[in-house]
């Protein structure tokens, strides 16, 4: 059982939809919780941390954390077409910050 | 603030060629990791440095991999002899002393 496992989609959905990303994980440790954004032959950047059970929002953006179920959700309100990307979540021990990254989901957003 | 700088952006090499990577972290972050990211894959982590020590090269192939980080700045990975499964996207990343990465925009290697 890989630690972080990640539907790879591909995902796509009409403009002003909401979309749900979502990981598993095994390894108890990561305290830590992320998503990355990955735009075509770009690096990936940070979108929304947390290292709580529960959900923080940042305007569009919702990441919600469930520790018991070792579950972590990605919610995005009135998708745009410039949120077409790979989104990728990664978790951290709290120890040492090495991220462990799931397989990346592809949205495509369409106008 | 600039951001985390890569070169080259694109690499084509023959099998058992070697090839070398640059990076130039953010200024000031003293850790720096070197990824490596398979085309449908997320980024694995090859090797992590603290200003210019080794603190995790667990998955690294130490036989055809080896990079360093000279003065705690700079750092280059190098691949020697390539093989076609090298073929990937080799990114960079520094962190400022918390879970929080920075990722440079990667340089992609076609080995064939």
């Amino acid at each position: 059982q890989k630690e972080v496992e990640q539907d790879p989609g591909p995902l796509s959905v009409p403009e002003g939809a909401i979309v749900s990303l979502n990981c598993t994980y095994s390894n108890s440790a990561f305290q830590y919780f992320m998503w990355y954004r990955q735009y075509s032959r770009k690096g990936p950047e940070l979108l929304m941390y947390t290292y709580s059970s529960g959900n923080k929002e940042d305007g569009r953006f919702t990441a919600q954390v469930d520790k018991s179920s070792k579950y972590i959700s990605l919610f995005i309100r009135d998708s745009q077409p410039s949120d077409s990307a790979t989104y990728l979540c990664a978790m951290s021990a709290s120890s040492n910050y090495k991220l462990t990254f799931g397989k990346g989901t592809l949205l495509t957003v369409n106008p | 603030e600039a951001g985390v700088a890569q070169s080259p952006r694109y690499k084509i090499i023959e099998k058992r060629q070697s090839v070398a990577f640059w990076c130039n972290p953010i200024s000031g972050h003293a850790t720096l990791y070197w990824y490596q990211q398979i085309l449908g894959q997320g980024p694995k982590l090859l090797i992590q440095f603290q200003n210019n020590g080794v603190v995790d090269d667990s998955q690294l192939p130490k036989d055809r991999f080896s990079a360093e980080r000279l003065k705690g700045v700079d750092s280059t990975l190098k691949i020697q002899p390539a093989k076609l499964e090298d073929s990937a996207v080799y990114l960079c990343a520094s962190s400022g002393g918390s879970f929080e990465q920075f990722f440079g925009p990667g340089t992609r290697l076609t080995v064939l």
